[in-house]
């Protein structure tokens, strides 16, 4: 299976803070790469898709990056309702596999 | 708008088989990729398998000793057992469409879920 790795687990930031947070596979997996948000008692949103394509209906402040092993999701203006965990998941090969999730909560 | 309602058990003792059934609504059954996935209670998400209309099935290994996916195409339906349920399989299970295309390469990514049903195993 490939491992897919979050740094950090968490963070605290403020409204209109820029936050990163990076995602690493255990292997190459191209660009099949995705983010999702998931809110407290809520499904998981697609959020960016192919690494670096943003899904329709998605605010722009939202940015992926990142080929091969290490990809990166960028919040460019944190807004209150972007606290919530954020997934990686590769869609590579057969099992996908799911980052640990990284909360982004209030500081 | 496409919607998937997902219906089931939602507590089950040691050693039954879950049993769950997701509809999608208002959008097209084929050419997809109808996915269960499952989040234990303050924990990660983790991909159960796969089915698309024709039948084609794939599994995480895993589970595939345990799980079912089956569809019923005329209904819009796809289903997931698991058999012989312990506390660990205590979970949120979702069904997922996946979906794939290609812009200037491929993807693939989950772009609709259901609502999830909370699966309790406990004596």
């Amino acid at each position: 299976d490939i491992q897919m790795t979050q740094s950090p687990s968490s963070l605290s930031a403020s409204v209109g803070d820029r936050v990163s947070i990076t995602c690493r596979a255990s292997q190459t997996i191209g660009s099949y790469l995705n983010w999702y948000q998931q809110k407290p008692g809520k499904a998981p949103d697609l959020l960016i898709y192919a690494a670096s394509s943003l899904q329709s209906g998605v605010p722009s402040r939202f940015t992926g990056s990142g080929s091969g092993t290490d990809f990166s999701l960028t919040i460019s203006s944190l807004q209150p309702e972007d606290f919530a965990t954020y997934y990686c998941q590769q869609s590579s090969s057969t099992p996908y596999t799911f980052g640990q999730g990284t909360k982004v909560d209030m500081k | 708008q496409v919607q998937l309602q997902q219906w089931g058990a939602g507590l089950l003792k040691p050693s039954e088989t879950l049993s769950l059934t997701c509809a999608v609504y208002g959008g097209s059954f084929s050419g997809f990729w109808w996915t269960w996935i499952r989040q234990p209670p303050g924990k990660g998400l983790e991909w159960i398998g796969e089915i698309n209309h024709s039948g084609s099935i794939n599994y995480n290994p895993s589970l595939k000793s345990r799980v079912t996916i089956s569809v019923d195409a005329s209904k819009n339906q796809f289903s997931l057992k698991l058999s012989s349920v312990s506390a660990a399989d205590t979970a949120v299970y979702y069904c997922a469409r996946g979906q794939n295309g290609y812009i200037g390469y491929d993807y693939w990514n989950f772009d609709l879920w259901g609502r999830g049903t909370l699966l309790t195993v406990s004596s």
